[in-house]
């Protein structure tokens, strides 16, 4: 199975600063199509997760722009440009290369 | 808009069977791939099944549930299943049914999420 390896697993950050999480894949997630399986979800208090980001870097509808997602390979990096009080949650990555799908632990953000 | 509604969690003995139910609404559900994944208490994100489109060409199972739990669907009805037999404590959690998105594998909804509690 692929291991996903997110670190911080909690961040707490300042409204209006930047905030950066890191998630490594034991394997490559680099299809010979030249995609990249590697997706982002937040999972708010009390809700289900829902998709921030895909394929590396493609914002799902409706994701603020100040989200951005990066990496390649096996190293990948979600960004939030000015964190938001509306951002607090786990955020947790996701590889779409292989069965089993395999998530990060997670990373709790919380505002300061 | 797209809509994914669990039922048929609970409270259930070590050893003994639940249904779960994801009715679907919004979207042409006989067109999708649909998975069900699991977070324990306190714990992260753990998937457990997915199901071909077409309910009968392609299934697949996490290794601790293999044997123990039956993906299924009725497209005629908009319904995803899945039975769990054989329960354990370990089986303890929130059961999500997520739909891929077409020709990708991402999830791109996910259901509200239903509490199946394995305890004595």
């Amino acid at each position: 199975d692929i291991v996903m390896t997110q670190t911080p697993l909690s961040l707490s950050v300042t409204p209006g600063q930047p905030a950066s999480i890191s998630c490594k894949s034991s394997q490559s997630l680099l299809h010979s199509d030249g995609t990249t399986s590697l997706y982002w979800y937040l999972q708010k208090p009390g809700q289900s997760p829902q998709l921030l980001i895909y394929d590396v870097s493609t914002r799902f509808s409706g994701v603020p722009d100040r989200f951005s997602g990066s990496g390649s390979g096996t190293d990948f990096t979600l960004k939030i440009s000015r964190v938001e009080a509306e951002d607090v949650g786990v955020y947790h990555c996701m590889q779409g290369i292989q069965l089993p799908r395999t998530f990060g632990q997670g990373t709790n953000l919380e505002i300061k | 808009e797209v809509q994914l509604v669990e039922s048929g969690g609970g409270l259930v003995q070590p050893g003994g069977s639940l249904r779960l139910s994801c009715v679907a609404s919004g979207f042409i559900f006989s067109n999708y791939w649909m998975h069900w994944v699991r977070q324990g208490p306190g714990k992260g994100l753990v998937w457990v099944s997915r199901i071909h489109s077409d309910g009968g060409s392609s299934t697949s199972y996490a290794d601790s549930v293999k044997d123990r739990f039956t993906i299924s669907r009725q497209n005629a009805k908009n319904t995803l299943f899945l039975q769990m037999n054989s329960l354990r404590a370990e089986d303890t959690g929130v059961y999500y049914c997520a739909r891929a998105a077409d020709g990708y594998n991402y999830f791109d909804y996910w259901g509200q999420g239903i509490l199946v509690t394995v305890s004595s």
